[in-house]
């Protein structure tokens, strides 16, 4: 039972435009919600996170959005650079129980910015 | 950013050979995780230890072991390694204690690409 996914195995975009990636989870319990990069060979590296009291962070190029009702967060990068072609995890953390401080990871999305 | 360190990098061995892979991290991080990655898939856990010797099984199932006898160490081992074994192995901090706070960002190593042959 995944209870993270990205149903976009992948994703193509322009320099310059804007990338959309999106992330829907089933587990309400989920309250803080994390976007890491990835490099082939590399481990993630942390983008981006947001707690479900909020509903948008912005860190320069990187917005990510939080909808709770609909169980539904995204990551807007604007403008796309060729050098944000990687491979995007959203990832959540539920608090409390057996599930303190685990990360749950999506599939994972490939991003290619074309020049 | 961060300082976690993974050896090797890269890991190629015989079926029924007995590895350890390195994690190191020199924050003073009490939680550290492992994490496994096939291509395409989703990473999954372990492992994880919230400190000195403290250890847990994580979600996935793996016939790995884990220790943690210092803070700063966490090695995996395999006793008998095996093609299905071979994965990318990922070791993982974070810096939040036992309180919760929303702060739990974790710091990933560079990973350890296992082809066990």
């Amino acid at each position: 039972d995944q209870q993270v996914k990205q149903n976009s195995p992948s994703l193509s975009v322009q320099e310059g435009r804007i990338s959309i990636l999106n992330c829907d989870y089933t587990n309400s319990m989920f309250d803080y919600f994390l976007w890491y990069k990835k490099y082939p060979a590399e481990g993630p590296t942390f983008l981006i996170s947001i707690s479900s009291i909020k509903d948008k962070n912005e860190d320069g190029r990187f917005t990510v959005f939080l909808n709770k009702s609909a169980k539904h967060l995204s990551l807007h990068i604007v403008p796309s650079q060729p050098g944000d072609s990687a491979v995007y995890f959203c990832a959540a953390s539920a608090a409390g129980g057996t599930s303190y401080g685990k990360l749950t990871f999506g599939q994972g999305t490939i991003l290619t910015v074309h020049p | 950013e961060a300082d976690i360190y993974q050896t090797p990098r890269y890991l190629v061995i015989g079926t029924g050979k007995k590895i350890t892979l390195e994690c190191s991290q020199t924050m003073g991080h009490d939680k550290m995780y492992w994490y496994q990655q096939d291509p395409g898939m989703e990473l999954h856990l372990i492992h994880y230890s919230y400190g000195v010797n403290s250890t847990e099984k994580g979600d996935l199932s793996s016939e790995s072991t884990v220790s943690r006898i210092r803070t700063e160490h966490f090695p995996l081992t395999l006793e008998s390694a095996r093609p299905s074994h071979t994965s990318q192995y990922l070791c993982a901090s974070s810096e939040a204690n036992q309180v919760r706070t929303t702060n739990e960002k974790l710091f990933f190593g560079s990973g350890t690409q296992l082809s066990v042959l």
